[in-house]
C-alpha cells in the first residue's frame, strides 16, 4: 500500500519557485504519482501527474527520480494566490478497489508578499 | 450547467436525522466518489462507485449509505446522523479508473453540521 509522506507546511515568498517533495517508498510498478491542489472552501483540483522522469505543464512540473520512491512539485515563480494546500496521491487508479488511494493531509502553503 | 453539482451546500441538523446528502455530475463519468475532510485527517474516501449500482467501500464507511440507480447521480445518506460526523462532504467523479487518466473533478463541497 503505497502511502505518501508530505511535509505539513511549507512559506514562500512571492516570486519564489516552491519545491514540494513527497516519499512514497512502497510505490508499485503500477503507480502513478498525482498531485492535487485545494484552495479553501473548495474541492481539490488536479495539478499535475506522472510516472517518471520530468512533466511540465503550464501550471507546475514534477519531478521523479528513477527510483521512484519520491517525487517532487515545483511551482515556479509563486504568487499569493498559489496559497493552498497541495496533495501527493500515489496508486494505479481504483480498477482493483480504491484502498490504494490516499489524500492524506497534504502541504499547506503559504505565500508570504 | 455542466460540472458536478452538491445540494445542499450548507446543512445543518440534530444527532438521530436522516441526511441525505446530493452528488450530481453532467459528463457521464463512469466513477463517483465521496470524501470528507477534517482537520488534522484531510480527504478520507466513505464509498465510491464504478458505475450504476456497483458500489464499494472506502476507508471510513461506517455510518453511510450510498446508492447509484443513475450513472449521474450518486446521493449519500446519513442513516441515524452523529456528532462525528459533523464535516465537510466532497463528491467527485472520473471517467477513467486507469492509472493515468484518472482525474477527479470535485463537487464545491456540503458542510454539514450535527447538533
Amino acid at each position: 500500500l503505497a502511502k505518501t509522506t508530505q511535509p505539513v507546511s511549507m512559506d514562500s515568498y512571492e516570486g519564489q519557485e516552491v519545491n514540494i517533495t513527497c516519499s512514497h517508498n512502497n510505490i508499485a510498478t503500477n503507480d502513478y504519482i498525482t498531485w492535487y491542489q485545494q484552495f479553501p472552501s473548495q474541492g481539490p483540483r488536479f495539478i499535475i501527474q506522472g510516472y517518471k522522469t520530468k512533466v511540465t505543464n503550464e501550471v507546475a512540473s514534477l519531478f521523479i527520480p528513477a527510483d521512484r520512491k519520491s517525487s517532487t512539485l515545483s511551482l515556479p515563480r509563486v504568487s499569493l494566490s498559489d496559497t493552498a494546500v497541495y496533495y501527493c496521491l500515489v496508486g494505479d487508479g481504483w480498477r482493483t478497489g480504491a484502498n490504494n488511494l490516499f489524500f492524506g493531509t497534504g502541504t499547506r502553503l503559504t505565500v508570504i508578499p | 450547467d455542466a460540472g458536478i453539482t452538491q445540494s445542499p451546500r450548507y446543512k445543518i441538523t440534530e444527532t438521530g436525522r436522516q441526511v441525505t446528502l446530493m452528488c450530481h455530475q453532467t459528463w457521464s463519468h463512469s466513477y463517483m466518489f465521496w470524501y470528507r475532510q477534517d482537520l488534522g485527517h484531510g480527504l478520507r474516501l466513505i464509498y465510491y462507485s464504478a458505475a450504476a449500482d456497483i458500489t464499494d467501500k472506502g476507508e471510513v464507511p461506517d455510518g453511510y449509505v450510498v446508492s447509484r440507480s443513475k450513472t449521474e447521480n450518486f446521493p449519500l445518506t446519513l442513516e441515524s446522523a452523529t456528532r462525528s460526523q459533523t464535516s465537510v462532504y466532497f463528491c467527485a467523479s472520473s471517467e477513467s479508473g486507469q492509472g493515468a487518466l484518472n482525474e477527479q473533478f470535485f463537487g464545491p463541497g456540503t458542510r454539514l453540521t450535527v447538533l
